[in-house]
């Protein structure tokens, strides 16, 4: 089992959908949370960072931890042509080395 | 100045030539790191600078050789790459690798092409 699961997609969705993105990890000693957004042969562009549990919300995005259930979510709230790129969660552990673990992204496309 | 910059954009070279990539970030970050994203994967770290000095290699080839001359700049020179090099290489930086906040900013990327 992979440390950290992230459905590749691609996920569909009509322009103004509200979007879920989501990732399961297996390590419970992970406390930072973060999403990176990459377009296209592009760099990654760190879009949310949450610590521990709970949530955290920017504009249209929000993302939500339940380490509970070692799940993390992305929500994309209107999406639009322009959010259809590859989100990429990430976690790291306290008291290492700070290096991040990556999910394999998930591809999104907002088709108008 | 928030951003990292990766030079070239792109390159495209043969399994003989030698040629540099290089970063460089202005935000006063302390840890710089490169990675190589296959097309559809996460990315793959390589290497890892903590105050200029060498802190992670994650058993990469000896065809490439990561330096960082100053706090600002890190290069990644390559020789006698393979085809199966053909990548994007990503720069990040981060405050650091001890305690607290550590998320990295990545760069645009350096599509590499190995003839």
């Amino acid at each position: 089992q992979k440390e950290v699961e992230q459905d590749p997609g691609p996920l569909s969705v009509p322009e103004g959908a509200i979007v879920s993105l989501n990732c399961t990890y297996s390590n419970s000693a992970f406390q930072y949370f973060m999403w990176y957004r990459q377009y296209s042969r592009k760099g990654p562009e760190l879009l949310m960072y949450t610590y521990s549990s709970g949530n955290k919300e920017d504009g249209r995005f929000t993302a939500q931890v339940d380490k509970s259930s070692k799940y993390i979510s992305l929500f994309i709230r209107d999406s639009q042509p322009s959010d259809s790129a590859t989100y990429l969660c990430a976690m790291m552990t306290t008291g290492g080395s700070y290096i991040p673990t990556f999910g394999r992204g998930t591809s999104l496309i907002v088709h108008p | 100045d928030t951003e990292v910059t990766q030079t070239p954009k792109h390159l495209v070279m043969g399994m003989t030539n030698k040629k540099s990539l290089k970063c460089e970030q202005h935000m006063g970050h302390r840890a710089m790191y490169w990675y190589k994203q296959k097309a559809k994967k996460p990315p793959e770290l390589m290497f890892v600078y903590s105050y200029e000095k060498l802190s992670i290699n994650e058993s990469v080839p000896s065809r490439f050789s990561p330096e960082c001359p100053n706090s600002s700049l890190l290069n990644l020179h390559l020789h006698a790459l393979q085809p199966e090099d053909s990548a994007l290489y990503l720069c990040a930086s981060s405050q650091g690798l001890a305690g607290g906040v550590n998320e990295q900013f990545f760069g645009p990327g350096t599509r590499l092409t190995v003839l």
